[in-house]
């Protein structure tokens, strides 16, 4: 399997902040790198694929950048509906694979 | 518009085997594969496998091969997912999602509301 790990696992900021989340593969994965984010009860919400591309009706604040095994996800302005969790996810292999994720709380 | 309804939750001893359903509406079913994901209580995401809808071929993830099957019912547009020989550490929720593809990228695009499964003696 190829092995996803994002960083931080967790992060705390503030509303107005800039962020970012890191994730590396274990193998070079071109952009087949796609990021979610969830909130609590719900299910996952497709924000960004094929590394940098917007899904259709996500805030433009929401960025991704990277290829091969380098990847990060920046939200340019926090807002507060953003604290969730996010995680991203390879589709390069059939083997499908996450990372573990990265909670982002309220400083 | 798409829609993935799954099964109510379910409670399952240890050793035991559970059959989750997704039933699919608003597409054609044959033309999208359909993964399904767990989710630990406190825990990420874990990706368990994937069927084609429309030849009925799976790929599932090394660490559930043997105890996993996925199959579907064309004429219900429905997938199923079973889990066999239960352990505590199963307990999850259960979640199924249909493909979209975006030229050569496939993304994980319409979520089912999840299914509680409990394993507990």
């Amino acid at each position: 399997d190829i092995q996803m790990t994002q960083s931080p696992s967790s992060l705390s900021a503030s509303v107005g902040d800039r962020v970012t989340i890191t994730c590396r593969a274990s193998q070079s994965i071109s952009v087949y790198l796609n990021w979610y984010q969830q909130k609590p009860g719900k299910a996952p919400k497709l924000l960004i694929y094929a590394a940098s591309s917007l899904q259709s009706g996500v805030p433009s604040r929401f960025s991704g950048s990277g290829s091969g095994t380098d990847f990060t996800l920046t939200i340019s302005s926090l807002q507060p509906e953003d604290f969730a969790t996010y995680y991203c996810q390879q589709s390069y292999s059939n083997l499908r694979t996450f990372g573990q994720g990265t909670k982002l709380d309220i400083k | 518009q798409v829609q993935m309804m799954q099964s109510g939750p379910e409670v399952r001893e240890p050793g035991a085997s559970v059959k989750v359903s997704c039933k699919a509406s608003g597409y054609s079913f044959t033309d999208y594969g359909i993964s399904w994901v767990r989710q630990a209580p406190g825990q990420g995401l874990e990706w368990m496998g994937w069927i084609s809808a429309y030849y009925g071929n799976t790929n599932y993830a090394l660490r559930l091969q043997g105890r996993v099957t996925m199959a579907t019912d064309t004429s219900t547009s429905t997938a199923f997912m079973e889990l066999r020989s239960l352990r505590s550490d199963d307990s999850a929720v259960y979640y199924c999602v249909r493909e979209a593809q975006y030229h050569d990228y496939i993304v994980f695009l319409y979520w089912g509301q999840g299914t509680l499964v409990t394993v507990s003696s």
